[in-house]
């Protein structure tokens, strides 16, 4: 069975820094692509960010591109998402995904406060 | 960037009765490659994850109920549920994977009349 669990959430001031990590099993983690996506208070989805097996191919929102930073471990199965000069707006839900073309598997998700 | 634009906002429907929801694509999601429309739906339940209904437009995933279908070609698409049942009270959303960013619709709530 596919399981995706993340974790490191919490609550950050704004300006601040949270690292996301997301743990993989029950499937071949190495050969599959990943993604974040988040979910704001009283809004819906956003994609983020996606990662390609080898970490050679990685895109992002334009919302998060230069403050957030996706990587992954394959020998640990493990996908990460580091999110820097944080802000209010940033506030949401984080999921993990896998990435069969669509995002076929969900983790439980985590959640970001950002708030002074 | 490619927009995604479902309708309506909001939606209920009496138990039993059918629901649709429309999705536009602000261009085409076919590929020219393999013929294949890289167009997904999501169904969001409260105080759970997302979870993945149909993908290639059509294909209907593995456990999910055949009241479920989804339709459409090119730029315009649509999820039916054909007798709606009190468990699929949710938010659907659309997703377009063709391109990066990969783009969501604003989302349609489900309730029941």
């Amino acid at each position: 069975e596919v399981q995706l669990v993340e974790s490191g959430g919490g609550l950050v001031q704004p300006g601040g820094s949270l690292r996301l990590s997301c743990a993989a099993s029950g499937f071949n983690f190495k050969i599959y692509s990943m993604n974040w996506v988040r979910q704001a208070p009283g809004k819906g989805l956003e994609w983020l960010s996606y990662i390609i097996a080898g970490s050679d191919t990685i895109y992002y929102a334009d919302s998060v591109k230069g403050r957030f930073t996706v990587s992954r471990d394959n020998a640990k199965n493990l996908v990460f998402l580091q999110m820097n000069s944080l802000r209010d707006e940033d506030t949401a839900i984080y999921y993990c995904t896998t990435s069969n073309h669509y995002l076929d598997h969900w983790g439980q998700g985590s959640v970001v406060t950002v708030s002074s | 960037d490619i927009v995604m634009t479902q309708s309506p906002d909001s939606l209920a429907v009496s138990l039993g009765e059918r629901a649709t929801i429309s999705c536009k694509s602000s261009q085409s999601v076919l590929h020219s490659t393999d013929k294949r429309t890289y167009l997904a739906w999501y169904q969001h339940k409260p105080g759970q994850s997302p979870k993945v209904l149909i993908y290639w437009a059509s294909t209907r995933e593995s456990g999910v109920p055949d009241r479920f279908s989804g339709s459409g070609s090119g730029t315009d698409f649509t999820l039916t549920i054909s007798s709606l049942q009190a468990e699929d009270v949710a938010v659907y959303y659309c997703q377009q994977y063709f391109s990066f960013p990969r783009t969501f619709g604003g989302g349609t709530k489900v309730e029941i009349k």
